[in-house]
């Protein structure tokens, strides 16, 4: 049973666009939700994270957007360019679970010029 | 810049095949983990340790044995591979908070 779960697993924006990623959860011990993005041939790296306090967290045209009593987050890429092609990943750590992160199956997203 | 280095890059064996594969941190991190990569699986995560002799059981650990013989390596270890094994691999390092995970490049799998 997948704890986290991504919409969609693919999506293709055009340039300029707003690009909008969707992850939900079920675990309500979870309180720290990191996006890490994931190039072909590499490892992903974190992109932007958010606690479970927080309902909002910018950095540059990367937004998270945190719904707690709904168990919904998203992530906006604002003014999206063909560099930001690459699979998003939502991952989701509970405050009882150690160092232990749990990721979503992920959302391959492709920007068109 | 955070530094985590697998190897190999890829690996051909065998149904019943014995594999290791080995990864190594500079990071002076003492959590190390394991996860296999299938797509709509995400990433999941097999086995992971907190310092040299420690082990801790992951989500997906059967099939897989792991060893972390000092802070900085992280082995994982296939004894008897099938072919529901292949799959891309990444190891990753963290602070004890992690918050942060880095990941190294990723072992390609194949099990014949």
């Amino acid at each position: 049973q997948q704890q986290v779960r991504q919409s969609p697993q693919s999506l293709t924006v055009w340039e300029g666009e707003t690009a909008i990623l969707n992850c939900s959860y079920e675990n309500s011990a979870f309180d720290y939700f990191p996006w890490y993005q994931q190039f072909p041939g590499e490892g992903p790296a974190l992109l932007i994270s958010i606690l479970s306090v927080s309902n909002k967290k910018e950095d540059g045209r990367f937004t998270i957007f945190f719904n707690k009593r709904e168990k919904k987050l998203s992530l906006h890429i604002a003014d999206s360019q063909p560099g930001d092609s690459a699979t998003y990943f939502c991952a989701a750590r509970g405050n009882n679970a150690g160092a232990k992160l749990t990721f979503g199956g992920g959302t391959r997203l492709t920007v068109r010029p | 810049e955070a530094a985590v280095t697998q190897s190999p890059r890829n690996k051909v064996t065998v149904t019943g095949g014995n594999v290791t594969l080995s990864c190594r941190q500079t990071n002076s991190h003492n959590y190390m983990y394991w996860y296999r990569q299938d797509t709509g699986h995400g990433l999941r995560l097999i086995h992971y340790s907190y310092g040299a002799g420690n082990l801790q059981i992951g989500d997906v650990p059967d099939g897989y044995k792991a060893t972390r013989t000092t802070q900085e390596d992280f082995f994982l270890l296939l004894e008897l591979a099938s072919p529901s094994q292949t799959s891309l691999y990444f190891c990753a390092s963290s602070g004890d908070s992690a918050e942060t995970l880095y990941f190294g490049s990723g072992t390609r799998l194949t099990v014949l």
